[in-house]
């Protein structure tokens, strides 16, 4: 069945480093891709997307990649930052075939050692 | 310009019960959609409100429902509460409808008992 997948539930950081989150899709008509962080106790916000026309985005401190021929994408967050300590979810909107219901990963919970 | 903003916060509720929540979108934003979270199953899309109309819809049983009104405030209905609906409800904004964007409020924390 469809799903979206995250490859490792945690991953630990030191302060400056680069941090790679990956995610991975089933489904291939998924057209749009979205990346979220959560703090504890706030709702998701909204870091980055990707249509599935690109392969790479980039934002402040954060780039996207996203390699349809894998249904692999990656958050990575350059310089991390102990704020930047959140679980971070990946998203996928299911393409017009679901209506585009938009379906989350598990999450990976970043945490950022100073 | 304010954020998305959900009322209450928390809530108890018994099982049978039935509960609203509320959402007021990013001013300007037309697409409101609901979301439920929980530990377990973690983010489920519930549905999607545009332009006052149920534009997409989630796997959900029919006793939850929602509706969107004309300055685009939204409201999701939980009716026959069961245990396993206790959940964080989270409401997300954008200015489309197609979850583009979206900027999601804190939350109602709904704890069934």
């Amino acid at each position: 069945g469809e799903s979206v997948g995250l490859h490792l539930p945690t991953l630990s950081v030191q302060e400056g480093d680069n941090s790679i989150i990956n995610c991975a899709y089933s489904n291939s008509a998924s057209d749009y891709f979205i990346w979220y962080k959560q703090e504890s106790g706030k709702g998701p916000q909204f870091i980055i997307d990707i249509r599935s026309n690109m392969d790479k985005r980039q934002g402040q401190r954060v780039t996207v990649l996203l390699n349809k021929t894998v249904k692999h994408l990656s958050l990575q967050i350059a310089a991390t930052q102990p704020g930047d300590s959140a679980v971070y979810f990946c998203a996928e909107n299911g393409g017009r075939g679901s209506n585009y219901k938009l379906t989350f990963g598990k999450g990976t919970l970043l945490t950022v050692n100073p | 310009k304010a954020g998305v903003t959900q009322t209450p916060r928390y809530l108890i509720k018994t099982r049978g019960q039935q509960v609203t929540l509320s959402c007021s979108p990013i001013s300007g934003h037309r697409s409101v959609s609901w979301y439920q979270q929980t530990p377990g199953q973690g983010l489920q899309f519930l549905f999607e409100y545009f332009s006052e109309t149920q534009r997409n819809k989630g796997n959900f049983p029919g006793r939850f429902s929602g509706r969107q009104f004309s300055n685009s405030r939204s409201e999701m209905n939980v009716s026959t509460l069961e245990l396993g609906d206790s959940a964080l409800y989270l409401c997300a904004s954008s200015l489309v409808q197609g979850h583009y964007e979206q900027y999601f409020g804190p939350g109602t924390r709904l704890t069934v008992t």
